[in-house]
C-alpha cells in the first residue's frame, strides 16, 4: 500500500538554486495538501488543491508555487531556494466530504539550503 | 486568527504512570484529529473526533472531545516506552479541508 509517496527523501541546495518536490498518492482522494515542519512550529500549510485543476494559498505560500498535475500528483517547487526554506516537506491527501477519513501524510522530504 | 494551542510542549514521565494532554482551539470546529509522528517519521492517524462528547480509545490511549470548551483531550493509561513521540492535534479552520495543527507534544517515557 503505497499511499502518499514524495520524493525526493532528502535534499541539500545551494542558495538561490531552485528545485521541484514531487508528491503522488494513489487513493484517489480529491484533495492534496503540502506542509512545512520547523522545530515548535507544529506544521504550516503552504498550498493546497481542493481537486483537480484548483490551487490555493496555505498560511505560508512566499517562495513556492505549486502544479496540480492531475488527481494523482501534486508538486512544490522553489524557484530561488532560501536558508529559511530549510525543513521538512510533507505533502498529505483527503477526500472532501469524507470527515471520518483523516488526511493522509508521506514521508517527507528533508531540505537543507546552504 | 485560527489558534491550536497544546500542552504540556513537552512531557517527561515514568512508565506506569497516567498523564494527560490538553488541546486548547481557538474558533469552532466539529473536527478534530490527533496524529503521532516518531522521529524522522511521517505522521501517523491515531484518533478522528467528529461530534461533541466523542471519546475514542485505542490501547493505552484514549482521547475526547469537547466542542463547547473547544478542548481536546488526550489521556495516557500506564505507559510505557513505546508511547515516546510527538503527538499532534489539529483541527479544521474552515472550507476545503484545511487542517490547522497545534505545536505538538513532545512525550518521553522513561523506564
Amino acid at each position: 500500500n503505497a499511499g502518499v509517496t514524495q520524493t525526493p527523501k532528502f535534499q541539500v541546495l545551494k542558495t538561490g538554486q531552485s528545485m521541484t518536490l514531487q508528491c503522488a498518492q494513489d487513493m484517489n482522494h480529491n484533495s492534496m495538501y503540502w506542509y512545512r515542519q520547523d522545530p515548535g512550529m507544529g506544521l504550516r500549510l503552504i498550498y493546497y488543491s481542493a481537486s483537480e485543476g484548483t490551487t490555493d494559498k496555505g498560511e505560508v505560500p512566499n517562495g513556492y508555487n505549486v502544479s496540480r498535475l492531475n488527481k494523482r500528483e501534486f508538486s512544490l517547487r522553489l524557484e530561488s531556494a532560501a536558508p529559511s526554506q530549510t525543513s521538512v516537506y510533507f505533502c498529505a491527501s483527503s477526500e472532501p466530504g469524507m470527515s471520518n477519513q483523516p488526511q493522509h501524510f508521506g514521508d517527507g522530504t528533508r531540505l537543507s539550503i546552504l | 486568527e485560527l489558534k491550536v494551542e497544546q500542552n504540556p510542549l513537552f512531557l517527561s514521565m515514568q512508565e506506569g504512570k497516567n498523564y494527560t494532554i490538553y488541546c486548547n482551539y481557538s474558533t469552532t470546529s466539529d473536527r478534530l484529529y490527533w496524529y503521532r509522528q516518531d522521529p524522522g517519521k511521517s505522521l501517523e492517524s491515531l484518533f478522528v473526533l467528529l461530534s461533541n462528547g466523542a471519546v475514542k480509545q485505542e490501547g493505552r490511549l484514549m482521547a475526547s472531545l469537547d466542542t463547547k470548551a473547544r478542548l481536546s483531550t488526550l489521556h495516557i493509561t500506564a505507559a510505557v516506552h513505546d508511547l515516546s513521540a510527538t503527538y499532534f492535534c489539529a483541527i479544521y479552520g474552515g472550507a476545503t479541508n484545511k487542517l490547522i495543527f497545534g505545536t505538538g507534544t513532545l512525550l518521553a517515557v522513561q523506564p
